[in-house]
């Protein structure tokens, strides 16, 4: 079946350390990978997605790589600040308009400390 | 961006008794809600999708009965958990995704409600 494997948290970073979440995929076909923040009271939002192979999403300085040959979607960002403290959740997205479903990894809690 | 609101965000009852989670679209309309649970240190697992106007569909294993889910506006989707027992504790998401009226395919974009801890005693 389908489903998404990110690592475990919490990940504590000083700030303006380099960041890596890992997270890996297991789908049939080609789905569409997203990266969504939580943040502290606030609901999920979208950070960034990539809808096919080697495409790259980016948006307030964290990228990340569709990467087929691995079936990953690891989120980077290269020097982290403390309003990114947040909970980062991957996710796949199957089938056609009107039939959507997400899938969720477990989340990952990022703690950066000034 | 379109904004979700849910409520209340935490909940404690006893056991026995009913509790509404209301997940509301300020400023879109919301043809598909989806209902997700989350257990500590678990994935976001879905419950339920449900369409304004029909009745919602529930993912293999969660009880319809349980989990009442009612869509009965394009900005109001409500969970009920009847009868609530203690292993039904956990934190309850909403999402909700715009129609065609949007501008966006049809769950082509989801929008997230800030959840609700549901503490059963």
């Amino acid at each position: 079946g389908n489903s998404v494997t990110q690592m475990e948290g919490p990940v504590t970073l000083s700030e303006e350390a380099f960041l890596t979440i890992n997270c890996t995929y297991t789908a049939t076909g080609y789905p569409s990978l997203f990266w969504y923040v939580q943040y502290p009271g606030e609901g999920l939002q979208l950070l960034l997605k990539a809808t096919k192979a080697d495409d790259k999403g980016s948006n307030k300085g964290f990228e990340a790589t569709y990467r087929k040959e691995t079936t990953s979607f690891h989120l980077e960002k290269g020097s982290v600040q403390v309003s990114d403290s947040a909970v980062y959740f991957c996710a796949l997205r199957k089938g056609t308009s009107g039939t959507y479903k997400y899938i969720f990894g477990t989340g990952t809690r990022l703690k950066v400390l000034a | 961006g379109a904004v979700v609101s849910q409520h209340p965000s935490r909940v404690i009852c006893k056991s026995g008794t009913s509790v509404k989670i209301e997940c509301r679209s300020l400023d879109f309309q919301a043809t598909t809600m989806f209902w997700y649970r989350q257990f500590p240190k678990k994935s976001l697992m879905l419950m339920a999708t449900s369409n304004e106007g029909s009745k919602a569909t529930y993912e293999q294993g969660v009880e319809k009965d349980k989990f009442l889910i009612n869509h009965a506006s394009l900005t109001l989707s409500t969970l009920t958990v009847t009868s609530a027992h203690p292993e039904d504790s956990s934190f309850y998401i909403c999402s909700a995704s715009p129609g065609q009226g949007g501008g966006f395919a049809t769950n082509e974009k989801l929008f997230f409600g800030s959840g609700t801890q549901l503490s059963v005693l």
